[in-house]
C-alpha cells in the first residue's frame, strides 16, 4: 500500500458543486499539506497542518477549506467548484522537526471542473 | 525576485551526456535543499537532498550546494531517456519552515 493515498484519482465535477478530496497516510508524519499544480505555475501551497489542532492557510487558500480529522487524514474541500480550480492536486506529508527528508507526495487527484 | 528560480527549459541532452540543472534561491536563511523528479502526470519523487556546502553524490546524481552564491545544482551523469522528466528544486527555511518549490526544469534526453 502507498504511504500517502489520495482519493479519488480522477474527478470531473460541475461548476458550483461541492467536492472533497481525501488524503490518508501511514508514514506517521505530523505535518500534512495540500498543493495544486498547474502547467507553468508549479506547485502552489493551498493549506497545511502541523498537527490535528493546527491548520494554516497557504498562498492560494481562497475557495478551499480543509479538515484534519486525525493525524493520518487531511481532506481538502472545494465549497463551490469553479473551472479555474481545474488542476492536479497533491497531498504531501513530512516529519515534524529537523531537516528531514523533504516531503512524501501522494499520487495526485486530477480534478476537472466543467 | 521569486523565492526559488529555475530555468523552465526544455533542456535537451543526448543520451550518455551530463545534464546540468540549476536553481537559485533568495532566502539566505534556507538550510535544506531538495531535488524532486516528476514524470508527466505523476507525483514528485525525491531524488536528492543536500544540507551542507559542496557536493553530494548518489549513483549517477550529484547535488551541489553553494550557500554564499545561493544556488544549488543537480548533475545527472550518463543521462538516459528514462531521465526525461521535470526536475523540481525545493528549499526549506530552517528546521520548521515549509518547502518552497521552483517551477521546475523540463529535461529531455534524446536517444
Amino acid at each position: 500500500d502507498a504511504d500517502v493515498t489520495q482519493t479519488p484519482r480522477n474527478r470531473i465535477t460541475k461548476t458550483g458543486k461541492r467536492i472533497m478530496l481525501e488524503c490518508s497516510q501511514t508514514k506517521g508524519h505530523d505535518r500534512m499539506y495540500w498543493y495544486r499544480q498547474d502547467p507553468g505555475l508549479g506547485l502552489r501551497l493551498i493549506y497545511y497542518s502541523f498537527d490535528v489542532k493546527d491548520i494554516n492557510k497557504g498562498e492560494i487558500s481562497d475557495g478551499y477549506s480543509v479538515s484534519r480529522q486525525a493525524q493520518a487524514k487531511f481532506s481538502l474541500s472545494l465549497e463551490s467548484a469553479i473551472p479555474n480550480q481545474t488542476a492536479l492536486y497533491f497531498c504531501a506529508t513530512s516529519e515534524q522537526t529537523g531537516t528531514g527528508d523533504g516531503y512524501t507526495f501522494g499520487s495526485g487527484t486530477r480534478l476537472t471542473v466543467v | 525576485q521569486k523565492e526559488v528560480e529555475q530555468n523552465s527549459g526544455p533542456l535537451s541532452v543526448p543520451e550518455g551526456a551530463i545534464a546540468s540543472l540549476n536553481c537559485t534561491y533568495s532566502d539566505r536563511g534556507s538550510q535544506s535543499f531538495f531535488w524532486y523528479r516528476q514524470y508527466s502526470g505523476k507525483s514528485p519523487e525525491l531524488i536528492m537532498s543536500i544540507y551542507s556546502n559542496g557536493d553530494k553524490e548518489d549513483g549517477r546524481f550529484t547535488a551541489q550546494l553553494n550557500k554564499a552564491s545561493q544556488y544549488v545544482s543537480l548533475l545527472i551523469r550518463d543521462s538516459q531517456p528514462s531521465d526525461s522528466a521535470t526536475y523540481l528544486c525545493a528549499v526549506k527555511r530552517g528546521s520548521q519552515g515549509n518547502l518552497i518549490f521552483g517551477k521546475g526544469t523540463k529535461l529531455s534526453v534524446k536517444p
